[in-house]
């Protein structure tokens, strides 16, 4: 039980468009998903969190007119990548939180994404 | 601002060997602390959760130990083997922000 997916696994764009990329919970229902970045060698950043039905909240330093997030239903998040720059290339994970504040996360397998 | 640390940063060692990676956290209110793995290129699979009221917990050759008032866990690995190269991330979920701040990550190599 309690897994996340995400998709595409791997995506290569060009500099100036946008790029999206969906994250699951198949088994169950995410009243919440977070969305982190991953750079090389690097450890994991939160750059927002989603709750389903309402806007998301993103860290200090993120921009939100870039990383657009939109939690439409109970198993789907989207983070769509505007105007897309080489600087933007990295690794997108998402997780869901199976229950109310506190809860565990289960994490997707990630997205890695390059901008040439 | 609670930051993670996680020490060493890399680690090679012959398979067989019992191993201990360490991670630090400046702030003691901590909801819980969780172990994960990450292979190169794919995301994380979790090891073990630890809350703040326990002093550790076990799965398999995995024993993770948390002193929470001094900021410090530990994951010790037994009887290592390749299968465990990988990864390592601690992350520390503090009380009032419910939010998951991730270590710097242990990089594990295990040689035959």
């Amino acid at each position: 039980g309690a897994v996340v997916s995400q998709h595409p696994s791997r995506v290569i764009c060009k500099s100036g468009t946008s790029v999206k990329i969906e994250c699951r919970s198949l088994d169950f229902q995410a009243t919440t998903m977070f969305w982190y970045r991953q750079f090389p060698k690097k450890s994991l950043m939160l750059m927002a969190t989603s709750n389903e039905g309402s806007k998301a909240t993103y860290e200090q330093g993120v921009e939100k007119d870039k990383f657009l997030i939109n939690h439409a239903s109970l198993t789907l998040s989207t983070l769509t990548v505007t105007s897309a720059h080489p600087e933007d290339s990295s690794f997108y994970i998402c997780s869901a939180r199976t229950g109310p504040r506190h809860y565990e996360q289960y994490f997707g397998p990630g997205t890695r994404l390059t901008v040439t | 601002k609670q930051e993670v640390t996680q020490i060493p940063a890399a680690l090679s060692v012959p398979e067989g060997e019992n191993l201990v990676l360490n991670c630090s956290f400046t702030d003691s209110a901590i909801y819980n602390l969780q172990w994960f793995r990450q292979d190169p290129g794919k995301g994380l699979t979790s090891l073990l959760l630890i809350q703040s009221s326990q002093r550790e917990q076990t799965s398999g050759r995995l024993n993770a130990s948390l002193d929470k008032s001094s900021g410090r866990s530990t994951l010790y690995i037994a009887a290592s083997q390749p299968g465990d190269s990988a990864t390592y991330l601690c992350a520390v979920r503090t009380d009032n922000t419910d939010k998951l701040i991730f270590g710097t990550g242990t990089r594990l190599q295990v040689f035959p």
